[in-house]
């Protein structure tokens, strides 16, 4: 079935430093991928849709120049999480929709990042 | 705006049945979805359900959709420990890129 990896799955980093988080669809290509902040006990909200060689779609309230995304090719979009500070540390979940190629028409998640930031 | 409600907590005897619930608003959903959460771990897809459909069974799990309500259900048979975990609905709109809303999540415990 489709995969989707992420690396690192765990950061701890100093505030005021960047932190660059990857995910790659292992076996499809994917000309979208979405990034999603999930705080403890809380359920996923969408951060961005990243579109492979255009500019990232930025949900309401996310600030695009503190939330890097680059979809630097059809399997790979990365976040920098730049000048990190302590409310940032967060569970980052990707995921990619496979296309109606893989079936059925949903999205596969990555394993998720944990970013704490001191 | 899309709304996605869920129950915060669940506790069954393992060997019942569980019954998540979860009610949506947004009526141009193409796809409906159940996920599945371990602590720590990315989301799991377990089944869905497609808007023209009312119900959908998979070995232990069946999900029912009332389309009318725009209400959503994941029923788990004979529940195992190993179903302990969050489970998240989702709804999708129209377009293969269109993004998801997730429910609030409903964490599931099962107990011996």
């Amino acid at each position: 079935g489709a995969v989707v990896s992420q690396h690192p799955s765990r950061v701890i980093c100093k505030s005021g430093t960047s932190v660059k988080i990857e995910c790659r669809s292992l076996d499809f290509q994917a000309t979208t991928m979405f990034w999603y902040r999930q705080f403890p006990k809380q359920s996923l909200m969408l951060m961005a849709t990243s579109n492979e060689g255009s500019k990232a779609t930025y949900e309401q309230g996310v600030e695009k120049d503190k939330f890097l995304i680059n979809h630097a090719s059809l399997t790979l979009s990365t976040l920098t999480v730049t000048s990190a500070h302590p409310e940032d540390s967060s569970f980052y979940i990707c995921s990619a929709p496979p296309g109606l190629a893989g079936g059925i028409d949903t999205q596969y998640f990555g394993p998720g990042t944990r970013l704490t930031v001191l | 705006g899309e709304d996605v409600e869920q129950s915060l907590f669940l506790s069954v005897r393992e060997g019942d049945s569980s019954v998540i619930n979860c009610t949506y608003t947004d009526s141009s959903s193409t796809y409906l979805y159940w996920y599945k959460q371990e602590p720590g771990a990315g989301l799991q897809l377990l089944t869905y359900i497609f808007s023209n459909m009312d119900m959908k069974q998979d070995q232990r799990l069946t999900v029912l959709l009332n389309k009318k309500d725009k209400h959503l259900s994941l029923r788990i048979a004979d529940t195992q420990t190993g179903d302990s975990a969050i489970y998240f609905c989702a709804e999708k709109g129209t377009g293969t890129a269109s993004k998801l809303t997730f429910g609030t999540g409903t964490r599931l415990q099962v107990t011996l």
